[in-house]
């Protein structure tokens, strides 16, 4: 069964740092890109970062910002530990939210097939 | 960015009812559309990829059509355990976009 689980979720002070970090489970972990997506408060998704597989060639991922993060979160990958991690820094208020981990279908898709619960990040002095 | 525009915002319908939710891509995606079912503290749940597959597992009585810049999800007999969000995202470039949601209640 494929599963993806969240952690790291927790208060910060505007201006900190939280690390999240996403395990997957069921599937062939370094054949697949993943991603973070957030909901805020009353809002809906928001699709935050992604990472591809790392390069048999270049031994690099590709990675994607939304405009609202980028400059301040960075998105890694460890295959030896089916983990994905989102380094967050100068956080805002606007930052709070749900974090979810999602996978992508497969093959360069956008399509993102598993997800976890999520992790609360809330922002607040 | 792609905006994508679901309607209605909000539904609310009996059990066996037909329900409709549209969701339109503010420029052409093919049927790079896909839509997610999410229920509160649950993990969001994709129904529907490339407009019209049904996800593994998912009930047949979820369907999706569209193409270009106007999509459909169908319910055709709604049940119960269908109360949540439905949201549509397109896949066809980053940023993946989604629609701001439609909250279907049960009566």
């Amino acid at each position: 069964e494929v599963q993806v689980l969240e952690s790291g979720g927790g208060l910060a002070q505007p201006g900190g740092s939280l690390r999240l970090s996403c395990v997957g489970s069921g599937f062939d972990f370094r054949s697949y890109s993943m991603n973070w997506v957030r909901q805020g408060p009353g809002k809906g998704l928001e699709w935050v970062s992604s990472i591809t597989t790392i390069s048999s060639i270049t031994s690099t991922s590709d990675v994607n910002y939304a405009d609202s993060v980028k400059g301040r979160f960075t998105i890694s990958r460890d295959d030896a530990k089916n983990s994905v991690y989102l380094q967050m820094n100068s956080l805002r208020d606007d930052d709070t939210a749900v974090y979810y981990c999602a996978r992508d279908r497969c093959c360069g898709t956008l399509d993102l097939d598993y997800w976890g619960r999520g992790t609360l990040v809330t922002v607040s002095s | 960015d792609i905006q994508m525009t679901q309607s209605p915002s909000s539904l609310s319908a009996s059990v066996g009812d037909k329900v409709t939710i549209t969701c339109r891509a503010s420029q052409y995606i093919t049927n790079y559309l896909n839509w997610f079912q999410h229920k509160p503290g649950k993990a969001p749940q994709l129904l529907i990829y490339s407009a019209s597959r049904l996800h593994s597992g998912v009930p047949s009585r979820f369907s999706g059509t569209g193409s270009g810049t106007d999509f459909t999800l169908t319910i055709s007999s709604l049940q119960p355990e269908d109360s949540a969000t439905y949201y549509c995202q397109q896949s066809y470039e980053t940023p993946r976009t989604f629609g701001q949601g439609t909250k279907l209640e049960i009566k």
